[in-house]
């Protein structure tokens, strides 16, 4: 049974400060694994997807990487701002089943 | 307008009471999944179709049912609703097609079952 796991549950940082949230997971037959921001009360955005067969996938200050065989990923926010307080939450959808399974995010606070 | 709307936003009920939590979508995405979000669990998959004639089961789907009544237009219905399942009801979007099966998330739903 897949598993995902997200370390640490909450981080806060000063802002402008370059950060790595992180993502593991059980088990690597995966299809593709993506990365969503959470505002209090609100929907999921995805942010990043990456498929099975690429390392990285990078969109403005964030950037994405992917290592199946030992069963990470990072998320990497650069020059960190207030607006990008939120919860992080990776899911991983498995290549078997098509199921996709959540961790339970990084709450991010960005303080000014 | 949303592409994934979901009805209502917030709804209040009573145990025992029927409830159904509506979801559609104009990205026309053949994929659509219900989820419920509570704290210190996270996002579970409820129940998931992969197109008109296709319902399956997820993580927890007893006490819950779904209709997909249209590729649009996917339902959640709690036929006797009992206070533990009080939770953020998520619907989500998905192409098999295109765009890698990236997750589209309405907006949710709040349910509080007293």
């Amino acid at each position: 049974k897949q598993e995902v796991t997200q370390i640490p549950a909450a981080l806060s940082v000063p802002e402008g400060e370059n950060l790595v949230l992180n993502c593991s997971f059980t088990d690597s037959a995966i299809y593709n694994l993506q990365w969503f921001r959470q505002d209090p009360g609100k929907g999921l955005t995805s942010l990043l997807l990456i498929q099975s067969s690429q390392r990285e996938q990078t969109s403005g200050r964030l950037n994405a990487s992917l290592d199946k065989s030992s069963g990470r990923s990072t998320l990497y926010i650069a020059a960190s701002q207030p607006g990008d307080s939120a919860t992080y939450l990776c899911a991983v959808r498995s290549s078997n089943t098509g199921k996709l399974i959540f961790g339970q995010g990084t709450t991010l606070q960005v303080k000014p | 307008d949303a592409d994934v709307t979901q009805t209502p936003r917030n709804r209040i009920t009573k145990t025992g009471k029927r409830i159904m939590l509506e979801c559609s979508q104009t990205k026309g995405h053949d994929r659509m999944y219900w989820y419920r979000q509570d704290p210190g669990l996270g996002l579970r998959l409820i129940y998931y179709s992969f197109d008109v004639k296709d319902i399956n089961k997820g993580e927890i789907s007893d006490g819950y049912s779904v209709s997909r009544q249209a590729q649009a237009k996917f339902s959640l219905s709690l036929e006797s609703a009992i206070p533990n399942q009080t939770a953020l009801y998520f619907c989500a979007t998905s192409d098999s097609y295109r765009e890698g099966e990236k997750l589209f998330f309405g907006s949710g739903t709040q349910l509080s079952v007293l």
